[in-house]
């Protein structure tokens, strides 16, 4: 079967630098995304990586290693309006359905 | 663009009762999800349709949950009859591919509480 891990919850200070990592279990492999869920919102699109090594969008990264079955979401320069939810997802085969993980909920404190 | 739509936003119910949600997606996408998202867990896929025929509903509750996206547009869930445990929030998406890459946008749900 598949299976996402990734911390429950993380708390930084505004300015700062906070990594989320995130380990999966699948059958198959078909690359690793992430979301943004504001509470009480829509979970929005971050970023994908389908091979080794780290993407930049801004001030947020997402980092994949395939053999370690691990990739991270680096937010860097905190802000207020980060504080969310983020979610890790893998897709269990081609042009199938994402496996989300339970979700990271990121406090950043003033 | 607009993004994608629901409604209800929120629905409140007693058990044992029917409800039904609608979505209208991003103009153009073929495939449409369905999910329901419990409260503090990540979203779980309920059916995904490509165009109007069913992709996947391999973890849709057959007995008492159905779909249906009638012309490949609009599509709607419903639940008939609804248990305590079916509160949640249902999220549709709808995804396009660009170069190679699937992108699912997600609507901003309908919040159910299930009494």
């Amino acid at each position: 079967g598949q299976s996402l891990e990734q911390p429950s919850e993380v708390t930084a200070v505004e300015g700062a630098i906070v990594q989320i990592n995130c380990t999966y279990q699948t059958s198959g492999f078909y690359g690793l995304s992430w979301y943004q869920q504001h509470d009480g919102g829509a979970p929005t699109f971050l970023s994908y990586n389908a091979l080794d090594g780290l993407e930049e969008t801004g001030r947020f990264s997402s980092f994949l290693s395939r053999s370690d079955s691990y990739g991270y979401l680096l937010l860097q320069e905190l802000q207020m309006k980060d504080s969310a939810s983020y979610f890790c997802a893998v897709r269990d085969q081609g042009g199938g359905k994402l496996i989300f993980g339970q979700g990271t909920e990121l406090s950043v404190k003033p | 663009e607009a993004g994608v739509a629901q409604s209800p936003r929120y629905k409140i119910i007693e058990k044992r009762q029917s409800v039904a949600f609608w979505c209208n997606p991003i103009s153009g996408h073929a495939t449409l999800y369905w999910y329901q998202q419990i409260l503090g867990q990540g979203p779980k896929l309920l059916i995904q349709f490509q165009n109007n025929g069913v992709v996947d509903d391999s973890q849709l509750p057959k007995d008492r949950f159905s779909a249906e996206r009638l012309k490949g547009v609009d599509s709607t869930l419903k639940i008939q009859p609804a248990k305590l445990e079916d509160s949640a929030v249902y999220l549709c998406a709808s995804s396009h591919v660009t170069g190679g890459q699937e992108t699912q946008y997600f609507g901003p749900g309908t919040r159910l509480l299930v009494l």
